[in-house]
């Protein structure tokens, strides 16, 4: 059972470089989303896609961009990497069938991204 | 918006011992989770509360969250160190599940 899938899982960038991070879950699930976790400010969503074909920012969006390719795969990209993004970035899926309905979220392992 | 106090920071216990964490939101909690973080790796889902007054258990940890549903507590009876990790509420404010909203977590060691 892979779940949620996100590559890579390490990667050291320098300034100004630009990087994309995959996410791909196999639950069929509608909403995925991203966070980034920071010592002392715990997990901020970036941005999230509620279902195929829509995406909508989140708490920090600013310098990232994302793409909802299809319905298992939501992907991250830094067009201009900056030291402040120095994070371990998550990527999370939940179904999202009824509007009253809570269905947790379940998370990749994360990519640890280091830019110098 | 909705924030998540969680208490204690971080706790060390013998294995064996009982403890407590609490999560208290500012608002009115619609969804309420639990999840856990081994260092260096993903969170795992633990349990989802909605209701006052719920209560749930999953082996030797209980949630509960209270009647007015704005503080969560998570209970780990006879603790092992297997249960060390980082506990982390999240909270969807209003029923969305779009934005969920994390504490900052406990850091849990239990030592042999």
């Amino acid at each position: 059972n892979a779940g949620v899938t996100q590559t890579p899982k390490f990667q050291v960038l320098k300034t100004g470089q630009s990087m994309t991070l995959q996410c791909a879950q196999d639950m069929n699930h509608n909403s995925m989303y991203w966070y980034r976790q920071d010592p002392g400010m715990g997990l901020r969503l970036i941005y999230y896609s509620a279902s195929e074909g829509t995406t909508d920012k989140g708490e920090v969006p600013n310098g990232y961009n994302v793409s909802r390719l299809n319905k298992r795969e939501f992907s991250l990209r830094l067009e201009s990497a900056a030291p402040s993004q120095t994070s371990v970035y998550f990527c999370a899926s939940s179904e999202r069938l009824y509007r009253d309905s809570n269905q947790p979220q379940h998370f990749g392992d994360g990519t640890r991204l280091s830019i110098l | 918006s909705q924030e998540l106090e969680q208490s204690p920071q971080s706790l060390i216990v013998q294995e064996g011992k009982n403890l407590t964490i609490n999560c208290t939101s500012s608002k009115t909690l619609y969804g309420l989770y639990w999840y856990k973080q081994k260092y260096g790796e993903g969170l795992i889902f633990l349990m989802m509360l909605q209701k006052g007054g719920e209560e749930k258990s999953h082996e030797k940890i209980t949630a509960k969250l209270d009647e007015k549903k704005q503080q969560s507590s998570l209970h780990i009876t006879a603790s092992q160190p297997s249960h060390a990790g980082i506990y982390l509420c999240g909270a969807d404010p209003r029923g969305s599940n779009y934005k969920l909203t994390f504490g900052k977590g406990t850091l849990l060691t239990v030592n042999p």
